[in-house]
């Protein structure tokens, strides 16, 4: 079946530091790869996304590439600011065997927490 | 702007209470789905409805019930609440069908069993 592994955290990091979480993914099928972000006391939301293998997914600074050849999606972000301080999911989505719908698999969720 | 909203925001039960969770969502969209959040778990899928009329387990649907009522809402109902399903709860929906898209979720509902 299809899984998702990513780094555990807490994630602690001073302002302005390089940021990398990994993420590796387990798929039968062809699947479409997402970060999404969730803040204190709220749901998800989408961070970026990768739909082919080689593709990069961009936004707010944040950046991951599709590897297929590995089968990772790392996250990077060149400067952190007191602002990202949140909890990151990598995702994958897949076609499920009896076909219809593209399931959404996530991974344990990292904490970031990146101090002034 | 409203997205995907669930109710109630807060909710605490006794062991052997029932309730339902509701989810709606105004986006047109044919797949919705419940997760629940539990520390150090992340999200896992209990179960979905892929289009309008259709429903399915995921990976924890034991001790939970779904309805998709129409093309908008999704309810999740607990008939007899357990500790153990002490947790945050969260309604999600996509476009489904051909489509490989994103998902959007709601705000969370916390639910504690005592």
């Amino acid at each position: 079946g299809n899984s998702v592994t990513q780094m555990e955290g807490p994630v602690t990091l001073s302002e302005e530091a390089f940021l990398t979480i990994n993420c590796t993914y387990t798929a039968t099928g062809y699947p479409s790869l997402f970060w999404y972000v969730q803040y204190p006391g709220e749901g998800l939301q989408l961070l970026l996304k990768a739909t082919k293998a080689d593709d990069k997914g961009s936004n707010k600074g944040f950046e991951a590439t599709y590897r297929k050849e590995t089968t990772s999606f790392h996250l990077e972000k060149g400067s952190v600011q007191v602002s990202d301080s949140a909890v990151y999911f990598c995702a994958l989505s897949d076609p499920r065997p009896s076909g219809g719908s593209y399931i959404p698999t996530f991974g344990r969720g990292t904490s970031l927490i990146v101090h002034p | 702007n409203a997205g995907v909203t669930q109710t109630p925001k807060f909710q605490v039960l006794k062991t052997g209470q029932s309730m339902t969770l509701q989810c709606a969502q105004d986006m047109n969209h044919n797949s919705m789905y419940w997760y629940r959040q539990d520390p150090g778990m992340g999200l896992r899928l209990i179960y979905y409805s892929a289009s309008e009329g259709t429903t399915d387990k995921g990976e924890v649907p034991n001790g939970y019930n779904v309805s998709r009522l129409n093309k908008r809402e999704f309810s999740l109902r607990l008939e007899s609440a357990a500790p153990s399903q002490t947790s945050v709860y969260f309604c999600a929906s996509n476009v489904g069908g051909a489509m490989n898209t994103e998902a959007f979720f709601g705000q969370g509902t916390r639910l504690t069993v005592v």
